[in-house]
């Protein structure tokens, strides 16, 4: 069974540009999660996407919003880049019955800001 | 607000001897899941053990077990018999039960642990 998969690996960006960054959740997976993991800063939920729903975001600005589509993949999107973007992002995918709260992760996308 | 603390940037332990990790939390709630994750330099996270606020009975997998101390808000993590591949940074942390409620999770800022040949 295929794991939580994000692309890309890696990515570049000049400052005021945008960025994409793209998660995969595990078959059968209706929960999508997004942290950043910043130097210095740690791991910082950002979003949590349910049934195509956002149902809550961390503390970040609205340059950091997302969306997740109908086969449950997601997508996050980060306007206006600023230099401390730069950071590991993480997303994680639950299956519909939450209660155990598990959350299984991805290997991230490096985002790094010029 | 929740918090999650782990006090020890970095440990080190010889292979095959036994090491605990520390954690501290901070809830007013008494329904949630403490959670022990482990990152290789590989990047993914990878879930190590997880413990259910109102089970008394301390979570095992194989060489990791964790002492539970709810009264306390501790949660600390001994990996047994370590093993090079133990290597990793280890985050504790914290996801609320309440229904409707998010299910975040909130992590303390890791410790570092290195497995010495």
């Amino acid at each position: 069974e295929a794991g939580v998969t994000q692309s890309p690996t890696h990515l570049i960006k000049t400052r005021g540009q945008q960025a994409t960054l793209r998660c995969s959740p595990i078959s059968g997976h209706t929960s999508v999660y997004w942290y950043q993991q910043a130097l210095g800063l740690g791991l910082q939920f950002l979003l949590w996407y349910d049934e195509g729903e956002e149902r809550n975001r961390g503390n970040f600005p609205p340059r950091f919003s997302g969306r997740q589509f109908p086969n449950y993949s997601s997508e996050l999107n980060v306007n206006a880049l600023e230099l401390e973007d730069s950071a590991l992002y993480l997303c994680a995918s639950s299956p519909a019955d939450r209660v155990k709260n598990i959350q299984y992760f991805g290997a991230g996308t490096r985002l790094s800001v010029l | 607000a929740q918090t999650v603390t782990q006090s020890q940037p970095e440990m080190s332990v010889q292979e095959a001897e036994t090491v605990t990790l520390s954690c501290t939390y901070d809830t007013s709630e008494s329904d949630y899941y403490l959670f022990w994750y482990k990152q290789p330099p590989s990047r993914q996270m990878i879930l190590v053990i997880r413990q259910e606020a109102y089970k008394q009975q301390n979570a095992t997998e194989n060489r990791f077990s964790v002492n539970f101390q709810k009264a306390a808000k501790s949660f600390s993590l001994k990996i047994s018999d370590s093993q090079l591949g133990d290597a990793a940074m280890y985050f504790c942390a914290y996801s609320s039960n309440y229904g409707g409620a998010t299910n975040k999770l909130i992590f303390g800022t890791g410790t570092l642990l290195a497995v010495q040949p």
